[in-house]
Order: structure tokens, then C-alpha cells, then sequence
């Protein structure tokens, strides 16, 4: 299995700009999970969908920020306008606590830099 | 109280020794504990569950106070591999796979 994907993996952009990540789960896996990590504040769960439909978005920082879940294989994750203290690394995870573990298996995140 | 609180380190040992971590959680409800691992500049990956008292797989161990509410890791004998920001991880009484992730303690082997 590929793993959990993400693209791009560096994004760097003017503030203002619309920004998205992309993140495809692992197959089968039917929960899915957007991350921010920061220095400052670590690693905070943004907002996490179960089978396409979002849970809690109680994380998402504000209204620029916007998730989606098209169907299984697929989430974005758009930041719209984007502001310099938007920059961290963003991480998508996904999970199948069905199939008997709890383990959430992250992908290698987008490091955004927004100048 | 912060939800998971953990001493960020770094924590510097030699080759072999063995080395604690301590991370103490504020919601009492909590039954399950994880502890992920994470190297420089790479995503977290899940290091060992804790559903009871404890957990041992090789060189590591965690351990679970429920009276205090604190969860720790062991390492024995470290390597240089060894060397990463190790998470403490608890869920939420929200919901089972909502997580909150401690700000890690970082360990430094060095030969």
C-alpha cells in the first residue's frame, strides 16, 4: 500500500492567495483526519471526516478555512484568503478503527509558507 | 490543566542507557493512550498503544497511572535511531479517534 498521500509536499505563496492540500487516505480506510503542527503549537486536529461526512470541525481556526470529502479516495483541505500565520506544516491522516486498530497512519504533510 | 502535558526536552543520553518520559493527561475518562513517534521533518508514526496497566514491546515499555494520570515510556539500552520528538496521545472524551497530541519530548542519543 502507497500510504497516505499529499500533495503538494512545499508550498510557498503571497498572502491574499487561495491555497490547497490535497490528500488521498489509504484505501479501506474510512476515517480521515486534516493537522496542523506548529513549533508553537504543536500538532492540533483541525477537522476529521467518517465516511466522506465531516464530524468535528471544531479545530478549524476560521471561516478562511474549508475542508471537503468528495468520496472516499479523496479530501481538500483550502485556506481562502491566506495570511502569513497560516504557515505550519498540514498533515492528513487516516484510519480504519473497524478493521481492528486505532492507529492513525499519517501522510508526509505540505509544508505551506505564506510570505 | 493543560489536556496532555509533556516536558519537551531534549533529553541527552549516551548510547545505552536507559531513559524515561513522563506525560500526565487531564481527562480521567480516557481509557486508551498511545505514544507516536515523530522524526525531523517527517509525519508522526505510532511508536505502541496502551489499553491497561501497560505495554511492553522490545527495548520499550509504557506504563499507565490512572490514580495520577500520567503515562510513561521506558527506553532501555537506546540507539542512535532512538533519536526523535516522542508524543503522548490521548482521546478526547468527544469521541474515540479525536486525539489530542502532546507537544512531544524530544530525545538526542549520541555515541
Amino acid at each position: 500500500d502507497a500510504g497516505v498521500i499529499q500533495s503538494p509536499r512545499h508550498e510557498v505563496t503571497e498572502m491574499g492567495q487561495e491555497v490547497t492540500l490535497r490528500c488521498k487516505p489509504i484505501s479501506g480506510h474510512d476515517y480521515l483526519f486534516w493537522y496542523r503542527q506548529t513549533m508553537m503549537r504543536g500538532l492540533e486536529l483541525l477537522i476529521y471526516f467518517n465516511n466522506n461526512v465531516p464530524i468535528d470541525d471544531s479545530g478549524m481556526p476560521e471561516d478562511r478555512f474549508s475542508a471537503k470529502m468528495p468520496n472516499a479516495s479523496f479530501s481538500t483541505l483550502k485556506i481562502q484568503p491566506s495570511e502569513p500565520r497560516d504557515s505550519a506544516v498540514y498533515f492528513c491522516a487516516s484510519s480504519s478503527p473497524g478493521q481492528g486498530s486505532d492507529e492513525q497512519y499519517f501522510g508526509p504533510g505540505t509544508r505551506l509558507t505564506v510570505t | 490543566r493543560k489536556e496532555v502535558e509533556q516536558d519537551p526536552g531534549p533529553f541527552n543520553v549516551p548510547e545505552g542507557a536507559t531513559v524515561a518520559f513522563n506525560c500526565t493527561y487531564s481527562n480521567s475518562a480516557s481509557q486508551s493512550f498511545f505514544w507516536y513517534r515523530q522524526d525531523c521533518r517527517k509525519e508522526p508514526k505510532l511508536l505502541m498503544s496502551v489499553y491497561s496497566s501497560g505495554n511492553e514491546d522490545g527495548r520499550f515499555t509504557a506504563q499507565l497511572n490512572r490514580a495520577s494520570q500520567y503515562i510513561s515510556l521506558l527506553i532501555r539500552d537506546s540507539k542512535l535511531s532512538d533519536s526523535a520528538t516522542y508524543l503522548c496521545v490521548v482521546p478526547t472524551n468527544t469521541g474515540f479517534q479525536k486525539l489530542v497530541f502532546g507537544t512531544g519530548t524530544r530525545l538526542l542519543v549520541s555515541p
